[in-house]
């Protein structure tokens, strides 16, 4: 099984600031997408094929690979982007999730 | 609109059965692999199962292979999950979506089930 480990855990940005959220995989994937999940609610497809933006996702999100890593990054904190994201691994059985990254403003 | 709407949650023993159902709308049911991911504050989001198009193909994570079943019926647009034999540990709200072979797309707003003596 792969292990996808997120860090850090837990975070606190104010508005304008850069975020920056990585996710490593215990074996090579090829491509990994991000969900963002707001309090109470269902996740959400919020990037894809590591660097795509799902529909409606600002473009002030954006997603990166290097090497086994991959990493979602804000360009400029909203109020709005506070919710926990979660990385997940598209192709060895079975599909795994990490542990969550909560972004607090 | 997708929606995807889940139902038949609820409280049950340890070793009891139960079946969540989830109608979905919106979109060609027939043309898309259906999942279930469930999600529970000790083990986070999970991948549970999952369908492919044509009621052929089913995929399970091995803690549940064996007790849970995944189905569907196009006809009516919905997907199933059979749970028997439940455990402690198959406590979570579960979630049905969309599963566009890489990724999970749209997801209902989920039904709790708590296994429980």
């Amino acid at each position: 099984e792969i292990v996808l480990t997120q860090s850090p855990t837990t975070m606190a940005a104010s508005p304008g600031e850069r975020v920056t959220i990585t996710c490593r995989a215990s074996s090579s994937v090829n491509y990994m997408y991000w969900y963002q999940q707001m309090s109470g609610a269902s996740p959400k497809l919020w990037i894809y094929d590591s660097s795509k933006l799902a529909s409606g996702v600002p473009d002030r999100f954006s997603g990166s690979v290097s090497g086994t890593s991959y990493s979602l990054t804000i360009n400029t904190m909203e109020a709005e982007d506070a919710a926990t994201y979660y990385c997940q691994q598209c192709c060895s059985l079975p599909y795994t999730f990490g542990a969550g990254t909560k972004l607090e403003l | 609109e997708v929606q995807l709407v889940e139902s038949g949650g609820g409280l049950v023993q340890p070793g009891d059965s139960l079946k969540l159902s989830c109608a979905a709308s919106g979109f060609t049911f027939s043309e898309y692999a259906m999942a279930w991911v469930r999600q529970s504050p000790k083990r986070g989001l999970e991948w549970v199962a999952t369908i492919i198009y044509d009621d052929d193909s089913t995929y399970y994570r091995n803690s549940v292979k064996g007790r849970f079943t995944i189905s569907r019926d196009n006809a009516r647009s919905a997907l199933y999950l059979q749970m028997d034999s439940l455990r402690s540990e198959d406590t979570a709200t579960y979630y049905c979506t969309t599963h566009r072979t890489l990724w999970f797309g749209h997801w209902g707003q989920g039904t709790l089930v708590t296994v429980s003596s």
